[in-house]
């Protein structure tokens, strides 16, 4: 199988930076999602890595280590809008998807 | 508004019983994902459709099926419903060209309960 493990809950603090851990099991895997989602919302994709390294699109980067099974997602000068669910994803080389449980981060003023 | 419908909004129907939910994807978008989301599950995979071809199968129950239709648009048949099948059912569409393949958007999501 591949479980995906992340933190429950994480605080930070609006303009900091924070970054919310991810390990999976690496047997057949092929790339890495990482999406956001509100409370009452449908989840929004932010990345995709397949590659090691780290990608950035603005405010978010998402990092991956295949060797290691383990990817971070990256947030700067942190919003209160930011105050979300970040849900990890894993898929593997039949296309399947296997999610964590969410990491659901509070920002504080 | 990510592009992908989805109805109906909420779906109220009694256990034992068959329900439809249709999903149309953003225009031009061949793949088609259905996700289940509940409190003590969490996000699930179901199923992926490519073009009208299932591409990937996760966590899908017997009692489920879907299809793709020459359209695109796609539907999720639940049926014999129990109690746990309570909860938002949602599905996204991504791209076609292999650079944005994996990039998905989700619609609003059809809340089911099942009494």
């Amino acid at each position: 199988g591949q479980n995906i493990d992340q933190p429950t809950e994480m605080t930070a603090t609006e303009g900091a930076i924070v970054q919310i851990n991810c390990t999976y099991q690496t047997s057949g895997f092929n790339g890495l999602f990482w999406y956001q989602q509100h409370a009452g919302e449908a989840p929004t994709f932010l990345s995709y890595n397949v590659l090691d390294g780290l990608e950035e699109k603005g405010r978010f980067s998402s990092f991956l280590s295949r060797s290691k099974g383990y990817s971070y997602l990256l947030l700067k000068e942190l919003q209160m809008k930011d105050s979300a669910s970040y849900l990890c994803a894993s898929r593997n080389r039949d296309d399947k998807i296997i999610f964590g449980k969410g990491t659901r981060l509070h920002i504080l003023p | 508004d990510s592009g992908v419908t989805q109805t109906p909004k909420h779906l109220i129907t009694a256990t034992g019983q068959r329900v439809t939910l249709r999903c149309s994807p953003r225009s031009g978008d061949l793949s088609v994902y259905w996700y289940q989301q509940s409190l003590d599950q969490g996000l699930q995979f179901l199923i992926q459709y490519y073009n009208g071809e299932e591409r990937a199968k996760g966590n899908i129950l017997e009692r489920f099926s879907a299809q793709q239709f020459p359209d695109l648009h796609s539907e999720l048949n639940l049926s014999s419903l129990e109690l746990g099948d309570s909860a938002l059912y949602f599905c996204a569409s991504s791209p076609s060209h292999f650079t944005s393949y994996n990039e998905q958007f989700f619609g609003p999501g059809t809340r089911l309960t099942v009494l």
